[in-house]
């Protein structure tokens, strides 16, 4: 069946440096893929989506590219900021249902 | 146009008590998914549900839980004689058509119950 696989966290960084949140998937046909944030005692918020391999999605410094070859959508982004401290959450779509991975702590210090 | 409106936020229950949550999907969308959420896991999906008609409940444990969406009013989220273990974060989603290629899920801000 289709799922999704996330790198465990927490991840730990200092404000302004890289960040890569890895995510793999599995699946039959064409499915979409997306990144969903949730901040702290808050629902999630749709951060990126991509409907289509090669596709780059790209919002608020954040940028995921579907690569059908290796099945995956890592999340990166340049310089994080203290506010992005979240749990980032990858989804794979494309049948009835958003399946998730299980989510990855991110936690940025100044 | 209002978000995906959960309520209540935050639920209290005792052990044997029934917990109903309530979601009002975003105007026009006629499509409903619950999830569950533990303590620093994951979202698990639970139901998915069009007006009037119960799509996908794979996800959903046979005993004690059952959802609906009518015709008119809010999906309902009902878990009856609550554990210690139903004590989560449900949240629920909406969407315009079933959630698939282009199409993305609109969340609530979740329901957390708490079972004492």
């Amino acid at each position: 069946g289709n799922s999704v696989t996330q790198m465990e966290g927490p991840v730990t960084l200092s404000e302004e440096a890289f960040l890569t949140i890895n995510c793999t998937y599995t699946a039959t046909g064409y499915p979409s893929l997306f990144w969903y944030v949730q901040y702290p005692g808050e629902g999630l918020q749709l951060l990126l989506k991509a409907t289509k391999a090669d596709d780059k999605g790209s919002n608020k410094g954040f940028e995921a590219t579907y690569r059908k070859e290796t099945t995956s959508f890592h999340l990166e982004k340049g310089s994080v900021q203290v506010s992005d401290s979240a749990v980032y959450f990858c989804a794979l779509g494309g049948t009835d249902k958003l399946i998730f991975g299980t989510g990855t702590r991110l936690q940025v210090f100044p | 146009n209002a978000g995906v409106m959960q309520n209540p936020r935050h639920l209290v229950r005792r052990r044997g008590q029934e917990a109903r949550l309530r979601c009002s999907p975003m105007k026009g969308h006629s499509h409903v998914y619950w999830y569950r959420q533990l303590p620093e896991e994951g979202l698990k999906f639970m139901v998915y549900l069009q007006k009037e008609n119960i799509i996908d409940e794979s996800g959903m444990p046979k005993e004690r839980f059952s959802a609906e969406f009518p015709k008119e009013g809010p999906s309902i989220l009902r878990i009856q004689q609550v554990v210690r273990g139903d004590s989560a974060a449900y949240f629920c989603a909406s969407s315009p058509m079933g959630v698939g290629r282009n199409t993305e899920a609109f969340f609530g801000q979740g329901t957390r119950l708490t079972v004492v």
